[in-house]
């Protein structure tokens, strides 16, 4: 099993849609959850963290499940500047561990 | 300057060639990190230092070779690399070990021919 798995996509979606990503990961032991996104061409930036309870920064709520080790992603009234790759992250092995393991990401394409 | 820089920006070398990668951060950062980026290929850890000590060497082949002089320069040394190298090569930094929010460089684009 994959350490961490998303969505394949790519998502192409309209301006103003709503779209879902969704993430499993396999380190059960992982404490710290992230949502980084990468433009093309371009280095990963940190969007959000993901907590226990969920989180909403604007139009971006993060969900954590940690029963069923499932991560999600929600962005409301999609802009053409959220067209983006974005990555599903987790600390591990080991909840002390320096280590972030990424997944491979899933493209979004937001369209006139 | 601000955040982390990388040098050079691309690269091309032949495996019989010795290059290095340069990185620096100007956030008072303590811990660095090496990370590859091949295509269709989630990013690979391949090293981290922290307050300038190597905790984590994620299997990496000798033919890369970290270097961490002090808290805000990390090195890639590189030695008689393959084509299958080629990759984007990214640097990132954080507070400390604890602290998992990690900024990342531009990174340096890498041909091996």
């Amino acid at each position: 099993r994959k350490e961490v798995e998303q969505d394949p996509g790519p998502f192409n979606v309209p301006e103003g849609a709503t779209v879902a990503f969704n993430c499993t990961y396999s380190n059960s032991a992982s404490q710290s959850f992230f949502w980084y996104r990468q433009d093309c061409r371009k280095e990963p930036k940190l969007l959000m963290s993901v907590y226990s309870s969920g989180n909403e920064d604007g139009r971006f709520t993060a969900q954590l499940n940690r029963a069923s080790q499932y991560i999600s992603l929600l962005i409301r009234d999609s802009k053409l500047s959220d067209s983006a790759t974005y990555l599903c992250v987790v600390n591990g092995p080991g909840a002390g561990s320096y280590q972030l393991t990424f997944g491979k990401g899933t493209k979004l394409s937001v369209i006139p | 300057e601000t955040g982390v820089t990388q040098t050079p920006r691309h690269l091309v070398m032949g495996m019989t060639n010795k290059k290095s990668l340069k990185c620096e951060q100007h956030l008072g950062h303590n811990a660095m990190y090496w990370y590859k980026q091949s295509a269709k290929k989630p990013l690979e850890l391949m090293f981290v230092y922290s307050l300038e000590e190597r905790v984590e060497n994620n299997s990496v082949p000798s033919r890369f070779s970290p270097e961490c002089p002090n808290s805000s320069h990390l090195f890639l040394h590189l030695h008689t690399l393959q084509p299958e190298d080629s990759a984007l090569y990214l640097c990132a930094s954080s507070q400390d070990g604890s602290s998992y929010e990690q900024y990342f460089g531009p990174g340096t684009r890498l041909t091996v021919t």
